[in-house]
């Protein structure tokens, strides 16, 4: 069936150090991959996506790989600061046309 | 902000009580969306309209009523509805459904306490 599965569900970093989250998906034929992160109070906002003709895309702190045949992606945070506290959910569209799945969520602290 | 705008943005209400939750978009999209956010649970889609018309529904109780008039706005009515009804609610918007114009952007949310 259509599922996203997401690990781990809380981390916590040393401010400076990486952090890195990922995600597995179970229908080959998806092919865009959003991450979102949610602070509190408000609603998610997309910081970087991919999709499936790329095996990576960079947006300066921010990464994000696709290994396809795996059916796995990951987000990798470097050089953290504490306003990267928050949560974070990977998603994955399925070839079900309007839908799309999201996991269920990394809660993210940044330690000083 | 992501053009995206949700009132109210707290809700209290009881079981008995009707209420609306108003979304509108200011990015020119042409598919919304709503999701129920609960704790601990991931998002769960509820409803997709795209050109006004709906495209998704999610098995959603029909407690739950969509309505969307034009492509910039989007309500979800709401009547005697429970306390595990209670989530945050977001609405999202994306410019299509397929393809490379599917990326969504959501609203703040609001949070409903049913009682």
């Amino acid at each position: 069936g259509e599922n996203v599965e997401q690990h781990p569900s809380t981390l916590s970093v040393q401010e400076g150090d990486s952090a890195v989250i990922k995600c597995t998906y179970s229908d080959s034929a998806s092919n865009y991959f959003p991450w979102y992160k949610q602070e509190l109070g408000k609603g998610p906002q997309l910081i970087i996506d991919i999709r499936s003709n790329v095996g990576e895309k960079k947006d300066q702190r921010i990464a994000v790989t696709l290994n396809k045949t795996a059916k796995h992606f990951s987000l990798h945070i470097t050089e953290t600061q504490p306003e990267d506290s928050a949560v974070y959910f990977c998603a994955a569209r399925y070839s079900s046309a309007s839908k799309i799945i999201f996991g269920s969520g990394t809660r993210l602290s940044i330690r000083p | 902000e992501t053009g995206v705008t949700q009132t109210p943005r707290h809700l209290v209400m009881g079981m008995t009580n009707k209420k609306s939750l108003k979304c509108e978009q200011h990015l020119g999209h042409n598919a919304m969306y709503w999701y129920k956010q609960s704790a601990k649970k991931p998002l769960e889609l509820m409803f997709v309209y795209s050109l006004e018309e709906r495209v998704e529904n999610n098995s959603v109780p029909s407690r739950f009523s969509p309505e969307c008039p034009n492509s910039s706005h989007l309500f979800l009515h709401l009547h005697t509805l429970q306390p595990e009804d209670s989530a945050l609610y977001l609405c999202a918007s994306s410019q299509g459904t397929s393809g490379s114009t599917d990326t969504q952007y959501f609203g703040p949310g609001t949070r409903l306490t049913v009682l």
